[in-house]
């Protein structure tokens, strides 16, 4: 079945640093791809996504590219600040006749320290 | 406040009794999944509703149900509870049956369950 994987965490960073958390896919179609934050005690927001092989999501200074021939969508950022501090979904929708529910990935927790 | 409201937001109860979990969508959107996250089991997907029918099941055990009024709120009910069924129980809504089209969905806050 379809299924998202990532880095394991935690990931810890000191501020300013660079991120990349990697994201692979399995999938029998052709899906599109969501990355989404969870901060403490909250739900999860959409960070940003794609829908099409190329296409390149932005928001917030992370970005992220729909990598087909390698199934990717790794996550990334220039500077990460302490208010970055959260957890990362990548996540992927197959839609079909059987339905289109968000598949997630096991999450990364991201920590930066000042 | 992304639009979709769920409560309770916190939930203790004991094993072997029932809870009803609800959620109201954003305005304008006719579907509603519902998503279970737990330590082990991550972010696994339950059910959709789509303008009151069911439209798709995921891991949902045959304890919990879930059904979506024609006002569009749903509500998970789960039954015969289980220490195992503590776990941040989420909706989220969509304005139509293709969310990899716009936005994905969005998310409410969250009821957690704990089981005693």
């Amino acid at each position: 079945g379809d299924s998202v994987t990532q880095m394991e965490g935690p990931v810890t960073l000191s501020e300013e640093a660079c991120l990349t958390i990697n994201c692979t896919y399995t999938a029998t179609g052709y899906p599109s791809l969501f990355w989404y934050v969870q901060y403490p005690g909250e739900g999860l927001q959409l960070l940003l996504k794609a829908t099409k092989a190329d296409d390149k999501g932005s928001n917030k200074g992370f970005e992220a590219t729909y990598r087909k021939e390698t199934t990717s969508f790794h996550l990334e950022k220039g500077s990460v600040q302490v208010s970055d501090s959260a957890v990362y979904f990548c996540a992927l929708i197959l839609n079909n006749n059987a339905g289109n529910m968000l598949t997630f990935g096991g999450g990364t927790r991201l920590m930066v320290k000042p | 406040d992304s639009g979709v409201t769920q409560t309770p937001k916190h939930l203790i109860t004991a094993t072997g009794q029932r809870v009803t979990l609800r959620c109201s969508p954003r305005s304008g959107d006719l579907s509603v999944y519902w998503y279970q996250q737990s330590l082990d089991q991550g972010l696994q997907f339950l059910i959709q509703y789509y303008n009151g029918e069911e439209r798709a099941k995921g891991n949902i055990l045959e304890r919990f149900s879930a059904q979506q009024f024609p006002d569009l709120h749903s509500e998970l009910n789960l039954s015969s509870l289980e220490l195992g069924d503590s776990a941040l129980y989420f909706c989220a809504s969509s304005v139509d049956l293709r969310p990899d089209r716009g936005g994905g969905y969005t998310f409410g806050s969250g009821t957690r369950l704990t089981v005693v």
